[in-house]
This record gives C-alpha cells, structure tokens and sequence, in this order.
C-alpha cells in the first residue's frame, strides 16, 4: 500500500553542523515530493520541492536529494541554526484521475543544541 | 496579506454537538485544502479545492464529515455529530497552483484545536 516513512523519529545536531534527515517512499508512482517544517504550535511550512525527473533540487541552506531506485528521499540543512529546531515532514503526491493525493511521513523532530 | 486565516483556533465541544471550522484563504490561491493532525495517524489530507470546487474528499474519515466552500474567500468543515475521536488539529491550506507545478508552494493556517469531551 501507500506509505512514507521516516527512519529516525528524532534527531539532536550541534549548532552549525550539517542535519541530514531522511525519508522513504513506497509508492513509485509517486511523481513529486515536499518537505515541510512544523514549530511547536504552528501549522506546516513548506521548505522545498522536487519532482521525479531530478534528483537533487537547492534552496537556501536546504537541498533535497531524491533516490527513485531505492525511494528515498532526503534533506540537508547547511550550518544548522537554533531557529530550525521543529519538525520537518515529508509528503508524496501521487497523482490520480482528476486531481493528486498527497500522503505524509510521520515527521521527524530535529533538536539543535546551542 | 495576513496568511491563512482560521477560526476558531480552540475548539472544546460535547460529544454529538455539531462543530464548524472556517478557514480564510490567501486571496487569489485557487487551491484550498483542509488537513487533520493526530500524534496516531499523523497529517492526513481531508479534502481539497479547486476554484470553489470539491476535487477529492477520499481522506474525509466518514458522511460525519463535510466540508463547503461557497466562494473564494471562505470555507468550512463541519462534523455532525461530533466524537470524541475527532480531537485533532484541523489546518487549513492554500496555494495558487496544484501540487507539482513550478514554483509551487501552499501555506497552511495556524490551525484549530479541536477537543470533544
């Protein structure tokens, strides 16, 4: 069936290091991918998308790597910041007859230590 | 623009009272989704719009659940009668294109608090 899954549900980083959070997928149909950030009390923001035709997409201190063979996905925070302590989702969409249907991971809560 | 806006942002309720959410979108986003949050299932797409239109309402847990938007500037969820396992996060989302499009990108309300006793 349709999943997106996260391998570690928390994960601690020191102030100015990289974080690498991760994701699977297991629906290959699955054509396109968002990674969200949830701070405590608020609603989703989104961070950064990718389609299925890339495998690697940059923001601004974020990139998204997609690996279709294994269905994994990833994101990396470049000299991470106390401000980027929350929760970060990954969602899959998959499109259907007459519209999409996005599915989200069960998050990951990333702790930055000052 | 002020964002998403939603109301109420807590709701306490008795079990079989009826409940409404409302939901502001950013003006000019044609897309208008409505999501539940729960520490058990997660973020789960309700329902969403397309220029005032339901689209897909496959995620709407049962005939409990309804949900309208008579124009471009306001929607609603409504649960009748209410249960106690309804208590949840209710968010709201908006986007001006549909998800997979260049430079798309949806924001969401700060959400309603739902409790049901």
């Amino acid at each position: 069936g349709e999943s997106v899954g996260l391998h570690l549900p928390t994960l601690s980083v020191q102030e100015g290091d990289n974080s690498i959070i991760n994701c699977a997928y297991s629906n290959s149909a699955s054509d396109y991918f968002i990674w969200y950030k949830q701070e405590s009390g608020k609603g989703p923001q989104f961070i950064i998308d990718i389609r299925s035709n890339m495998d690697k997409r940059q923001g601004q201190r974020v990139t998204v790597l997609l690996n279709k063979t294994v269905k994994h996905l990833s994101l990396q925070i470049a000299a991470t910041q106390p401000g980027d302590s929350a929760v970060y989702f990954c969602a899959e969409n998959n499109p259907h007859t007459g519209g999409f249907k996005t599915i989200f991971g069960a998050g990951t809560r990333l702790f930055v230590k000052a | 623009d002020a964002g998403v806006i939603q109301s109420p942002r807590h709701e306490v309720t008795e079990m079989g009272q009826e409940v409404t959410l409302r939901c502001k979108p950013i003006s000019g986003h044609d897309y208008l989704f409505w999501y539940r949050q729960t520490m058990m299932r997660g973020l789960e797409l309700l329902i969403y719009f397309n220029n005032n239109v339901p689209i897909d309402d496959s995620g709407m847990p049962e005939d409990r659940f309804s949900a309208k938007m008579p124009n471009a500037s306001f929607s609603t969820l409504k649960i009748q009668p209410s249960e106690p396992r309804d208590s949840a996060v209710y968010f709201c989302a908006s986007s001006y294109l549909p998800p997979g499009t260049g430079d798309y990108e949806q924001y969401f309300g700060p959400g309603t608090r739902l409790t049901v006793t």
